[in-house]
């Protein structure tokens, strides 16, 4: 089944305690992608990777770290987590990204930093 | 920059009833236009996707427009269903900066 999974889907971390939530996708797709999801905010993008190697930074970069060493993963990386990057977090990929493709996403993983 | 509105906010309709979602974008420069669906507690579902070239696209019960050059664009349901109650985002993918920016959806409930 082609699809894009994140882990872990719910967190519960304290302020500073370095945190990964990855990424994959088995759909062999070019472009990925991390948003985050606040009320009154809506979606907003984060980090995104062209291809293995190529990131580039989204929206709201500020905060997080990315890698694509390989192209079905997508890691999120946030070094020194703070109570403002609670969140609920998507991860999604497409084809070949801009322009023109559908993105798949993944269910969300929900970050509480305290 | 690019901003992405949607109204409205809230509808609550009665089951069988047309409805029109509505998105609006402030930068006509887009590679395209796609419409999600997100249930509670769920990721988000592709809906329908049209190109910058294109003027609309249907699946189903749905039909999605798009009017680039006033910046909008429309998202159409036939014959409301409860399982159609959800949030409706839209997002455009900007052609300067390859991004993808989202409205911040339309909370659907369709009352049986």
């Amino acid at each position: 089944e082609a699809q894009v999974t994140q882990n872990p889907r719910y967190l519960i971390t304290v302020t500073g305690k370095k945190l990964t939530v990855t990424c994959s996708q088995n759909m062999n797709h070019e472009y990925m992608s991390w948003y985050r999801q606040d009320p009154g905010l809506g979606l907003r993008q984060i980090y995104y990777s062209m291809n293995v190697e190529v990131t580039d930074k989204g929206d709201v970069p500020e905060g997080y770290k990315v890698s694509r060493k390989e192209k079905r993963n997508f890691p999120l990386i946030l070094e020194s987590p703070s109570p403002n990057q609670t969140s609920l977090y998507f991860c999604a990929s497409s084809s070949t990204g801009p322009p023109s493709d559908e993105q798949y996403f993944g269910p969300g993983t929900r970050l509480t930093v305290t | 920059k690019q901003e992405v509105t949607q109204i409205p906010a809230a509808l609550s309709v009665p089951e069988g009833e047309n409805l029109v979602l509505n998105c609006s974008f402030t930068d006509s420069a887009i590679y395209n236009l796609q419409w999600f669906r997100q249930d509670p507690g769920k990721g988000l579902t592709s809906l329908l996707l049209i190109q910058s070239s294109q003027r609309e696209q249907t699946s189903g019960r749905l039909n999605a427009s798009l009017d680039k050059s006033s910046g909008r664009s429309t998202l159409y349901i036939a014959a409301s269903q409860p399982g159609d109650s959800a949030t409706y985002l839209c997002a455009v993918e900007e052609t300067s900066y390859d991004k993808v920016i989202f409205g911040p959806g339309t909370s659907l409930s369709v009352i049986p």
